[in-house]
């Protein structure tokens, strides 16, 4: 099993439209994770920690289950400016392990 | 905003050359990581460096690879021997604790193609 597995996709939507990605992890013991994005050839940058109670930001709400190690983002109202890769991140310690990432494209 | 910043962009180098990236991590934070990725696949964890000494290292991190702060500011990744498979980009990235939940800021990294 792969450490961190997300569904590589792509996603094509429509502007405004609601989507849902999905990461499971296969380290029980991993203690903090993330959301981040990353567009084409460009560094990786922060979206949001993803937190136990499920955290909102704006248009974005990330959701972990801890029991089923698994972690879902769900962006609201998709942007043009949505479209990137998203990257599932997951960490021990300093140890941070990424996901393949699943690409994200918003259509006009 | 501050920055992490990398140089050179790109590096072209032969098969078996020695290549040091450099860093300049942002100024008040304290751990630093190196990453890897390959064109087409996932961001690889390489190394994490805290207090002048390794704090955490991957499997890829084997011994042909080596960091150094070798002053203030700069935080440098040396592959010794170069293998065309360590051809990639090479993200450096920095963090203000290293505390679990602590967002780290990557730097826009280093094309390396090794030929």
């Amino acid at each position: 099993r792969k450490e961190v597995e997300q569904d590589p996709g792509p996603f094509n939507v429509p502007e405004g439209a609601t989507v849902a990605f999905n990461c499971t992890y296969s380290n029980s013991a991993s203690q903090s994770f993330f959301w981040y994005r990353q567009d084409c050839r460009k560094e990786p940058k922060l979206l949001m920690s993803v937190y136990s109670s499920g955290n909102e930001d704006g248009r974005f709400t990330a959701q972990l289950n801890r029991a089923s190690q698994y972690i879902s983002l769900l962006i609201r109202d998709s942007k043009l400016s949505d479209s990137a890769t998203y990257l599932c991140v997951v960490s021990n310690n300093n140890d941070m392990r990424f996901g393949a990432g699943t690409r994200l494209t918003v259509k006009p | 905003e501050p920055e992490v910043t990398q140089t050179p962009s790109h590096q072209v180098t032969q098969m078996g050359q020695e290549v040091i990236l450099r860093c300049v991590p942002i100024s008040n934070h304290l751990y630093f990581y190196w990453y890897r990725q390959i064109l087409g696949q996932k961001v690889e964890f390489l190394v994490s460096f805290y207090n002048n000494e390794i704090s955490e290292k991957s499997e890829i991190f084997d011994d042909q690879f080596s960091v150094e702060r070798p002053d203030g500011s700069n935080f440098t990744l040396k592959i010794r021997s170069t293998k065309l498979e360590d051809s990639a980009m090479y993200f450096c990235a920095s963090d203000t604790s290293g505390r679990r939940g602590d967002e780290q800021f990557f730097g826009p990294g280093t094309r390396l193609t090794v030929l």
